[in-house]
């Protein structure tokens, strides 16, 4: 069964550093998602984007935060310059548009540590 | 008042228990519906979709009722693998996903 894979599944970076999360959508979606979900707390949603633009953010999603579709295959979630705040676990999620409509599929999901 | 707000829990139920959660969200333009189960550091993973006429799949059934823009899940017979939190997610047309705060169940032997 086709599923969405998510690297690294554990980052860990210093304040002040970017990072990029990676996620390889299921192959015939079109659209993506990213969500965090801070240890202990609810998962919450950053951003869905659609046809090469973002689609919709929270206000969680701010100009620290972007995403990029580069190459057809990966969806990345990048944050310029981490917080403390920022460790969390971030999921990636897609959907197709025909078959089950809104389901969205997660990733494994990665661990992100600022120290 | 939250977006989508469930039952705090937690729930501690007996193996062979029924036992009902309940959702409410405050978007009217709210377009589809989801109880979603989360393991213990693991990612969500679909449950059920959530449909006005209502749906039933094995032990689970969902219920929807758009008036009161009220969502349910109801368990039967619950096992012990059934121990996880339980996600109501609610969806607008525009994309954006919104979690309630997950209820927790414990199914105990």
């Amino acid at each position: 069964e086709p599923e969405v894979t998510q690297t690294p599944s554990h980052q860990v970076t210093q304040m002040g550093q970017e990072v990029i999360l990676r996620c390889v959508p299921i192959s015939n979606h079109l659209y993506f998602y990213w969500y965090r979900q801070i240890l202990g707390q609810k998962v919450e949603f950053l951003v869905s984007f659609y046809n090469n633009e973002i689609s919709e953010k929270s206000e969680i999603f701010d100009d620290q935060f972007s995403v990029e579709r580069p190459d057809g295959s990966n969806f990345t979630l990048k944050i310029r310059s981490t917080k403390l705040e920022d460790s969390a676990m971030y999921f990636c999620a897609s959907r197709g548009l025909a078959g089950r409509g809104d389901t969205q599929y997660f990733g494994p999901g990665t661990r992100l540590t600022v120290l | 008042r939250k977006e989508v707000e469930q039952d705090p829990g937690p729930f501690n139920v007996p193996e062979g228990a029924t036992v009902a959660f309940n959702c409410t969200y405050s978007n009217s333009a709210s377009q589809s519906f989801f109880w979603y189960r989360q393991d213990c550091r693991k990612e969500p993973k679909l449950l059920m979709s959530v449909y006005s006429s209502g749906n039933e799949d094995g032990r689970f059934t969902a219920q929807l009722n758009r008036a009161s823009q009220y969502i349910s899940l109801l368990i039967r017979d619950s096992k012990l693998s059934d121990s996880a939190t339980y996600l109501c997610v609610v969806n607008t047309n525009a994309g954006k996903s919104t979690f309630g705060d997950g209820t927790t169940l414990t199914v105990k032997p």
